[in-house]
């Protein structure tokens, strides 16, 4: 069974801090992994799907970067601001044709 | 380009009773996939239909189930509910099913959420 671990589960940070979050996932037989960001009452959003090794990917000031040989994958925010306040989930997928694991997110909330 | 559209957003039911919800996918897109998100749990897997068939099941019990339709809506039932049940229940779609390449992006309807009492 595929395990998907998020740490910290919550984290509050002042605004323009830059913060970071992991996502913990088993490297074997490793396929995709997935960053979304969820807004209290909005759907989730995707943000990155990641899939080589050493993969870096940034949109805005949010950027994640893979290493699938470990089994992990970090989610970076650049001077953060109210507004990326959400929770932020990753899940795994371990081959194709099975289903995204989800880990239980990052609670992030960003005061002014 | 239209979202993903869940019906309903929020209804309440009683133990014993079943209920079914709907998902209409984005325009184009085959595959849909239903989550269930229950508190201080992360979101668990249901099933995945691509073009009207089951292709990835989650592990719950039969009294879950879905379909899809021809112009892959999707719907899901639960039976005999339980207080258990209570959740927000989502939908996503994607162009593809999870099975035919790495780099698929899914995406999440605003789900229903569904309170059994």
């Amino acid at each position: 069974i595929l395990n998907v671990e998020q740490s910290p589960q919550s984290l509050h940070v002042q605004e323009g801090d830059s913060t970071n979050f992991t996502c913990s996932f088993p490297s074997s037989n490793f396929y995709a992994l997935h960053w979304y960001r969820w807004e209290t009452a909005k759907s989730p959003e995707a943000l990155f799907v990641m899939t080589l090794n050493g993969d870096e990917k940034k949109k805005g000031r949010i950027s994640a970067t893979l290493n699938t040989k470990e089994g992990y994958s970090y989610l970076y925010i650049k001077g953060s601001q109210p507004e990326d306040s959400a929770t932020y989930l990753c899940a795994s997928i371990n081959q194709a044709g099975t289903a995204l694991i989800f880990g239980k997110g990052t609670t992030l909330s960003v005061s002014s | 380009k239209a979202g993903v559209t869940q019906t309903p957003r929020y209804l309440i039911k009683t133990r014993g009773q079943q209920v079914t919800l709907s998902c209409s996918p984005i325009s184009g897109h085959r595959s849909v996939s239903w989550y269930q998100q229950t508190p201080g749990q992360g979101l668990q897997f249901l099933f995945e239909y691509f073009s009207e068939t089951q292709r990835n099941k989650g592990n719950f019990p039969g009294r879950f189930s879905g379909r899809q339709f021809s112009n892959s809506r999707s719907e899901m039932n639960v039976s005999t509910l339980e207080l258990g049940d209570s959740a927000l229940y989502l939908c996503a779609s994607s162009p593809r099913w999870s099975g035919q390449g790495s780099g698929n992006t899914i995406y999440f309807g605003e789900g229903s959420w569904l309170t059994v009492v």
